[in-house]
């Protein structure tokens, strides 16, 4: 069974960079079926894509964040990486990775999520 | 900037009766080259990821109750669960995605409660 989990801060200060790591397992993320994405939803509020990523190193970002985002992939490790700079309380969401699935543009399979939140 | 917009933004159903859900994209989501709609529906509970029900707007995700069933083309689209279920409480999604430039876009979302 495919797994995703996301780590990494639950805080982070405004102005600096967010950073966070999915570790998939129970699957390889080298898989060229897959896109490997992610999703924010702020508190009480609905889903946003930030940006998705092929195991090749592809990429490509939600362009209201795109100036901000960087996804990167370590097919070494079945992990991908997300970093949001500069970041505002604005950001403070809980933050989902998932798997993309390449033929019918879905994301079926989501991490539990991580809740960061932006404060001083 | 593509939008999803989904009515109603709440909806209360008793149970056992048919509860439909509506979401209308700014631009179509049909593709000539395979004659596919890409929107799909989730589901999410409290605390909970979303989880994925419906894709090309009407084929139900494997073990997905067949009490959920998706419909329409183009702009317009619906979700409709047959007969409400007490599980089925749940704050549901549509998606659209659009390949020029690559962009995922969501709907607010619709609470569903029973009556």
């Amino acid at each position: 069974q495919l797994q995703l989990q996301e780590s990494g801060p639950g805080l982070v200060k405004p102005s600096e960079t967010l950073s966070l790591t999915c570790t998939v397992s129970g699957g390889s993320i080298s898989s060229s079926s897959y896109y490997w994405g992610w999703i924010r939803q702020p508190p009480g509020k609905g889903l946003e894509w930030i940006g998705s990523i092929y195991y090749s190193g592809s990429t490509y970002y939600n362009p209201s964040l795109k100036s901000r985002v960087t996804i990167s992939v370590d097919t070494s490790k079945n992990q991908f990486s997300l970093k949001l700079s500069s970041v505002t309380a604005a950001d403070t969401a809980v933050y989902y990775c998932a798997r993309v699935v390449v033929v019918t543009a879905t994301f079926d399979y989501w991490g539990q999520g991580t809740l960061v939140t932006v404060s001083s | 900037d593509i939008v999803m917009t989904q009515s109603p933004d709440s909806l209360a159903v008793s149970l056992g009766e048919r509860a439909t859900i509506n979401c209308k994209s700014s631009q179509s989501v049909l593709y000539s080259s395979n004659n596919k709609n890409y929107l799909a529906w989730y589901q999410q509970k409290p605390g909970q990821p979303p989880k994925l029900l419906i894709y090309w707007a009407s084929t139900r995700e494997s073990g997905v109750p067949d009490r959920f069933s998706g419909s329409g083309s183009g702009t317009d689209f619906t979700l409709t669960i047959s007969s409400l279920q007490a599980e089925d409480v749940a704050v549901y999604y549509c998606q659209q995605y659009y390949s020029t430039p690559p962009l995922y876009t969501f709907g607010q979302g619709t609470k569903l409660e029973i009556k």
